[in-house]
């Protein structure tokens, strides 16, 4: 039984340019949140999705976006890169219930220079 | 913001000892969750508690929750190296979705 699997593993950006991250959920999972880590901090959540539509967000600007499949698979698109969105990206799976605990993949790793 | 913080933010210990790290958090909970985190990597749910209990085990971890003291502990007994990691306590904030977490204990275990 396949986990969540993240892609790519590292990506290095210039600032103003934009970054497509992707994330396949664990087998039987159907909802898919994403969250930033910068060093040495928690992980910040950013916005879930379910049924194809961002169900809750944090605070992050409109740069941040994110898009689910029918597949449940998803994408977090950032755009006009700063330098300040350096971080790991963590996706994490889980059902459809609050509450329920979250299932991490292995995260991205994006450097903007 | 976070709901969560842990205490201490690193801790040293030999192989063979035991580990405890704290958690306070700020708001009443539904549960609370801890992770582990090797080298900057992805998160390994470690254990849930729900509000209701008041301590839980798994392996060689004992968490416990206070819901009074607004507060949650995790003991690694038996540390082994493979044990150095980073740990972070999450809490779901009301009926939201999305999980807070602290800022973790920096755990290192000396063989």
């Amino acid at each position: 039984d396949a986990g969540v699997t993240q892609s790519p593993t590292h990506l290095i950006k210039t600032r103003g340019q934009q970054v497509t991250l992707r994330c396949s959920p664990k087998s039987g999972h159907d909802t898919v949140s994403w969250y930033q880590q910068a060093l040495g901090q928690g992980p910040q959540f950013i916005f879930q999705y379910y049924e194809e539509e961002e169900r809750q967000r944090g605070n992050f600007p409109d740069r941040f976006s994110g898009h689910q499949f029918p597949n449940y698979s998803s994408e977090l698109n950032v755009n006009a890169l700063l330098l300040g969105d350096s971080a790991l990206y963590l996706c994490a799976s889980s059902s459809r219930f609050p509450y329920n605990e979250q299932f991490f993949g292995p995260g991205t790793r994006l450097t903007v220079l | 913001s976070q709901q969560g913080e842990e205490d201490p933010q690193a801790l040293s210990i030999q192989e063979g000892e035991n580990a405890t790290m704290n958690c306070s958090y700020k708001t009443s909970i539904n549960n609370l969750q801890w992770y582990r985190q090797n080298s900057g990597r992805g998160l390994v749910h470690l254990i849930l508690i729900r509000s209701n209990e008041r301590e839980k085990h798994s392996g060689r971890l004992r968490v416990t929750l206070d819901t009074s003291k607004k507060s949650s502990s995790l003991l690694i007994t038996a540390s082994r190296a493979a044990d150095t990691a980073s740990y972070f306590c999450a809490t779901p904030m009301d009926s939201s979705y999305k999980l807070i977490f602290g800022s973790g204990t920096r755990l290192l275990v000396r063989p």
